[in-house]
């Protein structure tokens, strides 16, 4: 079966550089979120997406940004990177029809920012 | 702020025992979640229990949930070398704020070693 897809895997950056981080969902899921995980940390929940319209905001720090395009893949941008940007994204999606269910997590994308 | 605090924070058994991991949260849920994540992997879903559950079996897991005490706790039986990863609990709140805001609230994990 279809996972939750991301990329890149790692992503090596300097000190305000930036950086956009892609997600693909499973197929005909309708809803995707954004994750931070920093190193030891439990996840925090960023940003949602429903429809391709933003759907709830977490812990996001205004030099994020996020979209859902048409075809339903979603671009978390990161701008003025800062070292404690250096964490695990994850990205989820799932499907709302019937109310809140399992998220199916994807693999993750490792930043470092140096 | 943070939803749940999971204990114990680390835990160390033998092969073939039992491994008890209990988690508190802080706000009226809709469901609890529960999730494993091998070091600096992605995360697994491991089993969903509703807020009008008490007792749900997968497998060699068992969760209760007590929604008076807003804790629940994830039982491993048999306990196997490859169970050795960090456990999170995690929640998804009560209150309905349009489609999308089921974004899930973390607890801090439990890190489970078993020793073959």
């Amino acid at each position: 079966a279809a996972g939750v897809i991301q990329s890149p895997r790692h992503l090596i950056k300097e000190k305000r550089e930036t950086a956009t981080l892609k997600c693909y969902p499973i197929p005909r899921h309708d809803t995707v979120y954004w994750y931070q995980q920093g190193p030891g940390q439990d996840p925090q929940f960023l940003i949602s997406f429903y429809e391709k319209m933003q759907s709830d905001k977490g812990s996001i720090p205004d030099r994020f940004s996020a979209q859902q395009f048409s075809d339903y893949h979603s671009e978390l941008n990161m701008s003025s990177l800062e070292l404690g940007d250096s964490a695990l994204y994850f990205c989820a999606s799932s499907l709302v029809l019937a109310g809140p269910e399992e998220q199916f997590f994807g693999p993750g994308t490792r930043l470092t920012v140096l | 702020s943070q939803q749940g605090e999971e204990d114990p924070q680390a835990l160390s058994i033998q092969e073939g025992e039992n491994a008890t991991m209990n988690c508190s949260y802080k706000t009226s849920i809709n469901n609890l979640q529960w999730y494993r994540q091998n070091s600096g992997r992605g995360l697994v879903h491991l089993i969903l229990i509703r807020s009008n559950e008490r007792e749900k079996h997968s497998g060699r897991l068992r969760v209760t949930l007590d929604t008076s005490k807003k804790s629940s706790s994830l039982l491993i039986t048999a306990s196997r070398a490859a169970d050795t990863a960090s456990y999170f609990c995690a929640t998804v709140r009560a209150a309905y704020s349009g489609a999308g805001s089921y974004q899930l609230t973390f607890g801090k994990g439990t890190k489970l070693s078993v020793i073959p």
